[in-house]
């Protein structure tokens, strides 16, 4: 079964410090997919990346940053100078790799509040 | 290019009482999920449609039910509701052919039962 552990359940740091979420993650397939999707108060789940299990390239996107280690099953995503648009509740997703449209486990999620 | 769009925005409803929920999927997208998100919790998968047929289902009982329409649309219905089906009601969409496993979230219907 997969399971996916975001042991933060929350953070609060102020404006300009890097902050860093994790996940680990557990699964039986050797091919697999991980995400991050961030949830605003509105509720809308919005996507910010998606990496496949054989592409272990750590990735930069403007301030945010994806650490992926298969070794210890964590996919880490830091924010760089957080600003308060950054709040928001962050959950780590995985899913398996079996078709084209497979289901997601998520993660219980992190609060990340970036105070000013 | 329209999101995905879910109606109603706030639902509440009574114990043992029968909801409907609705979703329009991304323009071009072909394929339905439905999560649930208890509050605190993050989302669980309910099933997928795909084709108009159930494709895939989560650890949920029958009392959850859907149908997809010609148009790609989709409606999540719940029978016998109970407290703790309260939660926000997630669909997501997602193109069949497309990007794999690029899922794009709707704004969720937020359901109480009372």
């Amino acid at each position: 079964a997969q399971k996916v552990t975001q042991a933060q359940t929350e953070i609060s740091v102020v404006e300009k410090e890097d902050v860093t979420l994790d996940c680990v993650y557990e699964t039986r397939d050797t091919t697999y997919y991980l995400f991050w999707y961030k949830q605003p108060p509105s509720g809308e789940l919005v996507f910010l990346i998606r990496r496949n299990s054989f592409d272990e390239q750590n990735e930069i996107s403007g301030r945010y940053s994806w650490n992926f280690q298969k070794s210890t099953s964590s996919f880490n995503f830091t924010i760089t100078a957080s600003q308060v648009v950054d709040s928001a509740v962050y959950f780590c997703a995985l899913s398996e790799a079996r078709g084209s449209n497979y289901k997601l486990t998520f993660g219980k999620g992190t609060l990340l509040t970036v105070n000013p | 290019d329209a999101g995905v769009t879910q109606s109603p925005t706030h639902l509440i409803k009574t114990r043992g009482q029968q909801v409907t929920l609705r979703c329009s999927p991304k323009s071009g997208h072909d394929t339905v999920s439905w999560y649930q998100q208890a509050l605190g919790q993050g989302p669980q998968f309910i099933f997928q449609y795909y084709e108009e047929e159930e494709r895939q289902r989560g650890n949920f009982p029958d009392r959850f039910s859907g149908h997809q329409f010609p148009n790609y649309s989709s409606e999540l219905n719940v029978n016998a509701l109970l407290l703790g089906d309260s939660a926000l009601y997630l669909c997501a969409s997602s193109s069949y052919s497309g990007i794999p496993y690029e899922q794009y979230f709707g704004p969720g219907t937020r359901l109480t039962v009372t």
